[in-house]
């Protein structure tokens, strides 16, 4: 079945640091993948997502890459402000069965 | 639009009460999901709906959990009878069609059973 892996948080950083949190997959087809976001006492939001290999989702400074080789939609950040703290979901939507498949969520603690 | 509104914001409960909880999607959207998300488990997809209908609950964790949407406009999720370990944040989220679209999360309610 589909599947989505994270890494394990939390990822604590600095002000202006890079951050990657990293994500890879396993579907049957050819999956959309998506990053979304949830912001503390809030549902998540999409923050972007890719359809097709080779595509790059970004927002707000954030960008990821559908990398069908490696399987993976890594996301990365130049300047991570405290402002970005929240935990970062990765997703799959293969469309066969019309819902996401989601990872167990990263949580990134920013601090000054 | 005022987004997916979800009702309660929190609910305290004793075990063995029944609980539910309520969703209003976002006028248009066809499709309608319930997730529970904890620490343990993460996001987790109880049952989704596409045109009022249910098309997979396989996620619903038992019998003492069920679903419905009587129209376009109101979902809700009923635990009856509640335990502590149904403790969780229960997202509703909607979308416009069964495509690769983006979910509208509601803000969650936040289930305490003692």
């Amino acid at each position: 079945g589909d599947s989505v892996t994270q890494m394990e948080g939390p990822v604590t950083l600095s002000e202006e640091a890079f951050l990657t949190i990293n994500c890879t997959y396993t579907a049957t087809g050819y999956p959309s993948l998506f990053w979304y976001v949830q912001y503390p006492g809030e549902g998540l939001q999409l923050l972007l997502k890719a359809t097709k290999a080779d595509d790059k989702g970004s927002n707000k400074g954030f960008e990821a890459t559908y990398r069908k080789e490696t399987t993976s939609f890594h996301l990365e950040k130049g300047s991570v402000q405290v402002s970005d703290s929240a935990v970062y979901f990765c997703a799959l939507d293969t469309g066969t069965a019309s819902k996401l498949t989601f990872g167990t969520g990263t949580r990134l603690q920013v601090t000054l | 639009d005022a987004g997916v509104i979800q009702s309660p914001r929190h609910e305290v409960t004793e075990m063995g009460q029944e609980v539910t909880l309520r969703c209003k999607p976002i006028s248009g959207h066809n499709s309608l999901f319930w997730y529970r998300q904890t620490m343990m488990r993460g996001l987790e997809l109880l049952i989704y709906f596409n045109n009022n209908v249910p098309i997979d609950d396989s996620g619903m964790p038992e019998d003492r959990f069920s679903a419905k949407m009587p129209n376009a406009s109101f979902s809700t999720l009923k635990i009856q009878p509640s335990e502590p370990r149904d403790s969780a944040v229960y997202f509703c989220a909607s979308r416009p069609g069964q495509g690769l679209e983006k979910l509208f999360f509601g803000s969650g309610t936040q289930l305490s059973v003692l």
